[in-house]
């Protein structure tokens, strides 16, 4: 199985603030990874996809990178409604796999 | 719109069987894989199982091959699990989403599995 591992594993930043995650595969996925964010309560939303592609409607201040192992995730100018948990996933091969998460608090 | 509208969960003996179910509307269902994935209460997600639009092939975690079922219904645009028996550590939310990379997702449904 893939091993996905974000980090960190929480953290907090102010309003304003780059805020950047990083998503490392056991193996190479070439650019099979989505992102997710998660706020309590509520299932999760679809943000990220094929590590840079933004899913419709979701806004230009959240962009993916990466390929091979090594992906990232960042927020441009975090706002107080991005505070949530945020998981990466990959689907190069099965069974799929998510990261661990990265909670997000707004200080 | 896309909607994706999860059923079916509630209170299950360990060792007992319930079938979730997602209805899909917005979208031609057929054309889209789908998927299956839990949270275990205050855990992560965690990948269940994966159908293709024309229902195969089928794919399953290890943990759930042999008791759990994905299926479709493609003429009523539904989308189902038949969980056969169930662990403790089955608890959790299920969601249905659509697409390898979950592009949407339902709102949830949840099973508890307890004596």
């Amino acid at each position: 199985d893939i091993q996905m591992t974000q980090s960190p594993s929480s953290l907090s930043a102010s309003v304003g603030d780059r805020v950047t995650i990083t998503c490392r595969a056991s193996q190479g996925i070439v650019n099979y990874l989505a992102w997710f964010q998660q706020k309590p309560g509520r299932a999760p939303k679809s943000l990220i996809y094929a590590a840079s592609s933004l899913q419709s409607g979701v806004p230009s201040k959240f962009s993916g990178s990466g390929s091979g192992t090594d992906f990232t995730l960042t927020i441009s100018s975090l706002q107080p409604e991005d505070s949530a948990t945020y998981y990466c996933q990959q689907y190069y091969s099965y069974p799929l796999t998510f990261g661990g998460g990265t909670k997000v608090e707004i200080k | 719109e896309v909607q994706l509208v999860e059923s079916g969960g509630g209170l299950v003996q360990p060792g007992g069987s319930l079938r979730v179910s997602c209805a899909a509307s917005g979208f031609i269902f057929s054309g889209y894989e789908m998927m299956w994935i839990r949270q275990a209460p205050g855990k992560g997600l965690e990948w269940v199982s994966y159908i293709a639009g024309s229902s195969s092939p089928i794919y399953y975690r290890d943990s759930v091959k042999g008791r759990f079922t994905i299926s479709r219904d493609n003429s009523k645009n539904l989308l189902y699990l038949q969980m056969n028996s169930l662990r403790a550590e089955d608890t959790g939310v299920y969601y249905c989403a659509r697409g390898l990379h979950g592009g949407y997702w339902g709102q949830g449904t949840l099973v508890t599995v307890s004596s």
